[in-house]
């Protein structure tokens, strides 16, 4: 089985600022991660994913994160934030054969002026 | 890219009433998807992992007979909600998986529908 930690709950950054989302794993077998987004009042937007290859993967919105096999970790990050990435971040983990998706309790990033 | 499509996008029922959500894959064949229900400010939880043409595999503390999952064809799976109740007011999205062979350039990413709102009054 598979669970996924996400170390904040909340994340309040400035406009402009650097940020990092934490999101620890942890499974008995191989796994895929994904970071998705969710802005207020609609689905779920895929922002990047590791299935394999390069630890650091690059997404959209100008959102990377790596994957570090030796600390369980999948942290995702941005240089620069916008007042736009105001929304709730999810990070999550499926197997490589089923592709049940379990995923961490969410982190809001709230981007002030 | 792949759309998976959720219909209603928002439904309103009475208490006791049953409600149905449409969970389609519009430009593939999805021989698993699943359905997750989110509360408010809330994760998303797994409910079901359902596989075309046999029994949904319902989650620990998931009631089956409450939610009615089936996967007729390899496009369609439906949620049906049976006797809804308040507490059922939910987010519930679905997401689905390519067949073996396609897509394969996707690097085998399930795909997720835009979600349902249900509200039961």
């Amino acid at each position: 089985a598979q669970s996924v930690t996400q170390l904040d709950s909340q994340v309040p950054v400035f406009e402009e600022a650097p940020v990092e989302l934490r999101c620890n794993y942890s499974s008995s077998v191989s796994v895929y991660l994904f970071w998705y987004v969710q802005y207020p009042n609609q689905g779920l937007q895929l922002l990047l994913k590791y299935l394999s290859g390069s630890t650091l993967v690059k997404g959209i919105n100008g959102f990377e994160a790596e994957f570090n096999k030796s600390q369980t970790s999948f942290h995702l990050r941005k240089p620069s934030v916008h007042i736009s990435d105001t929304a709730e971040y999810f990070c999550a983990v499926s197997d490589q054969r089923g592709f049940k998706t379990i995923f961490g309790a969410g982190t809001r990033l709230f981007v002030k002026a | 890219g792949a759309v998976v499509s959720q219909h209603p996008s928002r439904v309103i029922c009475k208490s006791g009433t049953s409600v149905k959500i449409e969970c389609r894959s519009l430009d593939f064949q999805a021989t698993t998807m699943f359905w997750y229900r989110q509360f408010p400010k809330k994760s998303l939880m797994l409910m079901a992992t359902s596989n075309e043409g046999s029994k949904a595999t319902y989650e620990q503390g998931v009631e089956k007979d409450k939610f009615l999952i089936n996967h007729a064809s390899l496009t369609l799976s439906t949620l049906t909600v049976t006797s809804a109740h308040p507490e059922d007011s939910s987010f519930y999205i679905c997401s689905a998986r390519p067949g073996q062979g396609i897509l394969t350039s996707s690097g085998n990413t399930i795909y997720f529908g835009e979600g349902s709102w249900l509200t039961v009054v």
